[in-house]
């Protein structure tokens, strides 16, 4: 969807390093969110935010932190990637009092 | 847990039938669901949403049944073609506050030609 979009598509980086996964939306919506999908698994929440004040921990947060910088802009970061945070990165936003959200097109990242 | 899940992980169907995708889930109160179809190396695509309070929903090509008795829910694909080939999941929307969903595991749907 060109109204979600991620940087970077791909990227492999070495256990230990610090990364920044970034989104944007022109959607014009309150809520995002960041998923990771690994095979056989269902999207897992990361975190979301509601608002640009609002940050919240989701299913499986260890290991990762948020910002949201603006309305439009929701960045996930991994503090130290370690090889099991292999997997795909999506983010997703929501209008308020709707509950469809929509995704980017993901982001790969290979730890290695 | 609550989970939603999915009966079948493959589904294969010729061209020009239908197909029929299947969802279980187990918390008795999720209040909205949700199917997406994702194509390889893209994002999950809305298809289709029903709150629980409905028991189908139609959309172009696309229904959506509910049988909340047997917390059961399914995506029926009118003539299928090529390119629905896809994985497909459900999620629901458990209650609560806020607009967090969950997700199932997909199947994966192949058209042949």
């Amino acid at each position: 969807d060109a109204d979600v979009t991620q940087t970077p598509r791909n990227r492999i980086t070495k256990t230990g390093k610090r990364i920044m996964l970034e989104c944007s939306q022109t959607k014009g919506h309150d809520r995002m969110y960041w998923y990771r999908q690994d095979p056989g698994l269902g999207l897992r929440l990361i975190y979301y935010s509601f608002d640009v004040k609002d940050i919240n921990k989701g299913e499986i947060s260890d290991g990762y932190s948020v910002s949201r910088q603006a309305q439009a802009k929701f960045s996930l970061s991994l503090e130290s990637a370690i090889p099991n945070q292999t997997a795909l990165y999506f983010c997703a936003t929501s209008e308020g009092g709707r509950y469809e959200q929509y995704f980017g097109p993901g982001t790969r990242l290979t730890v290695t | 847990g609550e989970s939603v899940g999915l009966h079948l992980p493959t589904l294969s169907v010729q061209e020009g039938d239908n197909s029929i995708i299947n969802c279980a889930y187990s918390n008795s109160a999720s209040d909205y669901f949700i199917w997406y179809k994702q194509e390889s190396g893209k994002g999950p695509q809305f298809i289709i949403d029903i709150r629980s309070n409905m028991d189908k929903r139609q959309g172009q090509r696309v229904t959506v049944l509910l049988n909340k008795t047997v917390k059961h829910l399914s995506l029926q694909i009118a003539a299928t073609q090529p390119g629905d080939s896809a994985v497909y999941f459900c999620a629901e929307r458990s209650g609560g506050g806020g607009n967090k969903l969950t997700f199932g595991t997909g199947t994966q749907l192949k058209v042949e030609l």
